[in-house]
């Protein structure tokens, strides 16, 4: 596709359900990163794969938060028995393999937990 | 540990005035630093990025940044505001200079008075 897409755009979730969430990255960009975006606050990196290896989950808040990218493509943020302080937009990114390149931004997923 | 942070939550300019925006940062190893803007309901979108080459960087839509190492800064600036400049910016720090793991600010937003 000619960006990077994210869906839903907009989920409310009843506190304790589970949510999954879906990026759909640019075709070929071997890169992919997860973001939560608090109100009022910058980014905060939530993990990020290469091809279909987790390289690094260090910034997933606890374990109820998954992802998987299971053939190197599109990836699923998934949230489990949600709670209001997962209340964010989480943001997806994708970057090429090439050194020194940009990672380009989908407009991201607001989530509310009421 | 990486971190940034941005002086002022809130910036607001008249059309055709300086716009600058303040940015420092922690880094204990030669950082790569970046700054994206976010339109409402969008994503990040990159604006310039520094990676050790020119200490100037100039970006898109007229802005540039200043690498200054003594100072532990990369203010980003812009001679004359156009009212299509208001938005939340956001500078970010990065140990790599791929697009890996950004440590982003608690962003800046800039209001253009007309």
């Amino acid at each position: 596709g000619a960006g990077v897409s994210q869906s839903p755009r907009y989920k409310v979730a009843k506190r304790g359900q589970d949510v999954a969430l879906r990026c759909d990255p640019i075709s070929g960009h071997v890169s992919l990163f997860w973001y939560q975006q608090a109100l009022g606050q910058g980014p905060e990196f939530l993990t990020y794969f290469q091809n279909e290896a987790q390289l690094d989950k260090s910034g997933l808040p606890s374990d109820r938060f998954f992802a998987e990218r299971p053939e190197g493509s599109v990836s699923t943020l998934k949230i489990q028995r949600t709670q209001q302080e997962d209340s964010a937009v989480y943001l997806c990114a994708s970057s090429s393999r090439e050194a020194n390149t940009e990672a380009f931004f989908g407009q991201g997923t607001r989530l509310t937990v009421v | 540990a990486q971190s940034v942070t941005q002086l002022g939550s809130h910036v607001s300019v008249s059309e055709g005035a300086l716009v600058l925006l303040r940015c420092n940062y922690s880094s204990s190893v030669p950082p790569y630093l970046f700054w994206y803007v976010q339109y409402p309901n969008q994503g990040l979108q990159l604006l310039l990025k520094y990676t050790s080459a020119a200490t100037l960087v100039k970006g898109i839509n007229g802005f540039e940044a200043e690498f200054k190492k003594s100072e532990t800064s990369f203010h980003l600036t812009k001679p004359s505001a156009h009212m299509s400049d208001a938005a939340e910016y956001f500078c970010a720090v990065s140990e790599n200079q791929g697009a890996q793991k950004l440590v982003f600010g608690q962003g800046t937003r800039l209001t253009i008075n007309p």
